[in-house]
């Protein structure tokens, strides 16, 4: 079975641009999280969706947004880049709300 | 800062013998926590979980400890072979501050490292 599956692997930015990442879910799990993860430091949650609605959110600015689609897929887009958003963003999905996340492999962002 | 930390940021131990990494969290709401472990150029990868009802929990080569007293979280690892290295991070399940539902809030890791 595919885990969680995340598009693209990398990418590279430039301050002020817009990024899309992607996530399809491991099949049959209906709740997807996002995580920002900064070199040497663990994951930060940045929002949870589960059937469609926003459950949550972290602390991170307005720039920062996300949904959730029909087949439980999810974006996460972040508008007017800063240096500071390069990180590995991480997408985990469970298939309720408090289940165990598990977690793909990440899309590595650079802002020059 | 974050409410989940770890007592080392690295950990070298011999290949076979028994790994220990501790972690220490703040706050006395989470009821639920994970550990996980992340190689390089991966996602997390579940290990083990313990609820707050529990003092131990035992799976395979892995047993973590709670000690809800001191809050602080242990995660064992038995024979600790080479594929064993990476960094492992402890996260804690708390609510979110809308109270709708719960987030896993993470440390910020430590880099096991198994020395032939």
């Amino acid at each position: 079975d595919a885990g969680v599956t995340q598009s693209p692997t990398h990418l590279i930015k430039t301050r002020g641009q817009h990024v899309t990442l992607r996530c399809s879910p491991i099949s049959g799990h209906k709740s997807v999280s996002w995580y920002q993860q900064v070199l040497g430091q663990g994951p930060q949650f940045i929002f949870q969706y589960y059937e469609k609605e926003e459950r949550g959110r972290g602390n991170f600015p307005d720039r920062f947004s996300a949904r959730q689609f029909p087949n439980y897929s999810s974006e996460l887009n972040v508008n007017a880049l800063l240096l500071g958003d390069s990180a590995l963003y991480l997408c985990a999905s469970s298939p309720f709300e408090e289940n165990i996340q598990y977690f793909g492999a990440g899309t590595r962002l650079s802002v020059l | 800062g974050e409410s989940v930390g770890l007592h080392l940021p690295t950990l070298s131990v011999q290949e076979g013998d028994n790994s220990i990494i501790n972690c220490a969290y703040s706050n006395s709401a989470s009821d639920y926590f994970i550990w996980y472990k992340q190689e390089s150029g991966k996602g997390p990868q579940f290990i083990i979980d313990i609820r707050s009802n529990m003092d131990k929990r035992q799976g395979q080569r892995v047993t973590v400890l709670l000690n809800k007293t001191v809050k602080h979280l242990s995660l064992q690892i038995a024979a600790t072979q080479p594929g064993d290295s990476a960094v492992y991070f402890c996260a804690e399940r708390t609510w979110f501050s809308s109270g709708s539902a719960r987030q896993l809030t993470f440390g910020s890791g430590t880099q096991l490292t198994v020395l032939p």
